[in-house]
């Protein structure tokens, strides 16, 4: 079935530096990657969808200049938490869609990564 | 605005029983729903999708069913057995190329 990995699963971080967050498709080809967050207790709140080559669509209140977003291949989107704060600290999680079966509509999520921020 | 409800928000039931989850949304225009499974601090288990034009997918004691024109869901579980204790979440794509997660059950299998 198709994988994808998350990298790191936990980080902690000071409070005002940048963390990046790493997400693999390994068996497929993603041309489709979306990052959620969720808080303790919480559903996934959808951040953006990034596709490959192009630049990320951010949804309604997330700032595009806080979370970088990076999708340079096929296989590897990146999420960079800048000038990170306490309140970031969160659940992480990416999916990504397979290139050769996008009528299903399906997405593949990863295991999440915790960020803290203290 | 599509939106996804899930009802109850926490469910405790005893060790043997059978249980219905539900799931409602408000946009019928979907391509597909799917239910997961969330452990506690870790990620996303797929347990079911159903495309937009089937009506149920079964997978071993896991059943559930789409009715898309009344927007609902359910999520049936047979024989529930301790370890089906999670958080079971509720997802639609929506016709916007969204996906839009309901809140969740808590489900707690008791012993």
């Amino acid at each position: 079935g198709a994988v994808v990995s998350q990298h790191p699963s936990r980080v902690i971080c000071k409070s005002g530096t940048s963390v990046k967050i790493e997400c693999r498709s390994l068996d497929f080809q993603a041309t489709t990657m979306f990052w959620y967050r969720q808080f303790p207790k919480q559903s996934l709140m959808l951040m953006a969808t990034s596709n490959e080559g192009s630049k990320a669509t951010y949804e309604q209140g997330v700032e595009k200049d806080k979370f970088l977003i990076n999708h340079a291949s096929l296989t590897l989107s990146t999420l960079t938490v800048t000038s990170a704060h306490p309140e970031d600290s969160s659940f992480y999680i990416c999916s990504a869609r397979d290139r050769v079966l996008p009528s299903s509509y399906e997405q593949y999520f990863g295991p999440g990564t915790r960020l803290t921020v203290t | 605005k599509q939106e996804v409800t899930q009802i109850p928000a926490a469910l405790s039931v005893p060790e043997g029983e059978n249980l219905v989850l539900n799931c409602s949304f408000t946009d019928s225009a979907i391509y597909n729903l799917q239910w997961f499974r969330q452990d506690p601090g870790k990620g996303l288990t797929s347990l079911l999708l159903i495309q937009s034009s089937q009506r149920e997918q079964t997978s071993g004691r896991l059943n559930a069913s789409l009715d898309k024109s009344s927007g609902r869901s359910t999520l049936y579980i047979a024989a529930s057995q301790p370890g089906d204790s999670a958080t079971y979440l509720c997802a639609v794509v929506s016709r916007d190329d969204k996906i839009i997660f309901g809140k969740g059950t808590r489900l707690h299998i008791l012993p």
